[in-house]
């Protein structure tokens, strides 16, 4: 099967500026998720979203993220006003025999 | 008790030998258990899931033993391309599949020694 492609692989961005990540996913996959790393952690949870709604959302997840599916086939995570320690790989993953993980995304904010 | 508890190690292993890893998960509803393999810098892979009975795929042989809340991965007849992160990864959450949320152990660094 097709990968997880994610966009762009490399950011880096200042603090408190917006960051939008992007993922394409295969289309008729109707759970996706967004996990994060940060460098020499372990990998964490943020989000789960089904049918173009959050189903579920980790302590991470605040009201600095929010997730969306604009136009019914890229699925992006946003942070709105980036902090340093949001520097860190987001990962977009879909279900499918386990989880299939997008490269990634490595986000340095500074 | 962390949720998903493995060894760190590293684990450095000459080629050919054989190589275990343990991993005990604190919540005992827990409902399904996997294996990943992540090289450095890069995406986690799964390797194989891991079921009650058992599984074996080729090398790698995969144990749940629910009981005891431990998981273990066996590579047999290790390579030099085995070297990587193996990560214990557990669905704590009681929703069916594809609704899931997985909870990562950190890893157990593996480096196959020519």
């Amino acid at each position: 099967e097709p990968e997880v492609t994610q966009t762009p692989s490399h950011q880096v961005t200042q603090m408190g500026q917006e960051v939008i990540l992007r993922c394409v996913p295969i289309s008729n996959h109707l759970y996706f998720y967004w996990y994060r790393q940060i460098l020499g952690q372990k990998v964490e949870f943020l989000v789960s979203f089904y049918n173009n709604e959050i189903s579920e959302k980790s302590e991470i997840f605040d009201d600095q993220f929010s997730v969306e599916r604009p136009d019914g086939s890229n699925f992006t995570l946003k942070i709105r006003s980036t902090k340093l320690e949001d520097s860190a790989m987001y990962f977009c993953a879909r279900a499918s025999r386990g989880y299939t993980f997008g490269s990634g995304t490595r986000l340095t904010v500074v | 008790r962390k949720e998903v508890e493995q060894d760190p190690g590293p684990f450095n292993v000459p080629e050919g030998a054989t190589v275990a890893f343990n991993c005990t998960y604190s919540n005992s509803a827990s409902q399904s258990f996997f294996w990943y393999r992540q090289d450095c810098r890069k995406e986690p892979k799964l390797l194989m899931s891991v079921y009650s009975s058992g599984n074996e795929d080729g090398r790698f042989t995969a144990q749940l033993n629910r009981a005891s809340q431990y998981i273990s991965l066996l590579i047999r007849d290790s390579k030099l391309s085995d070297s990587a992160t193996y990560l214990c990864v557990v669905n704590m959450s009681p929703r069916g599949f594809g609704n899931e949320k997985l909870t990562f152990g950190t890893g157990t660094r593996l480096t196959i020694i020519p």
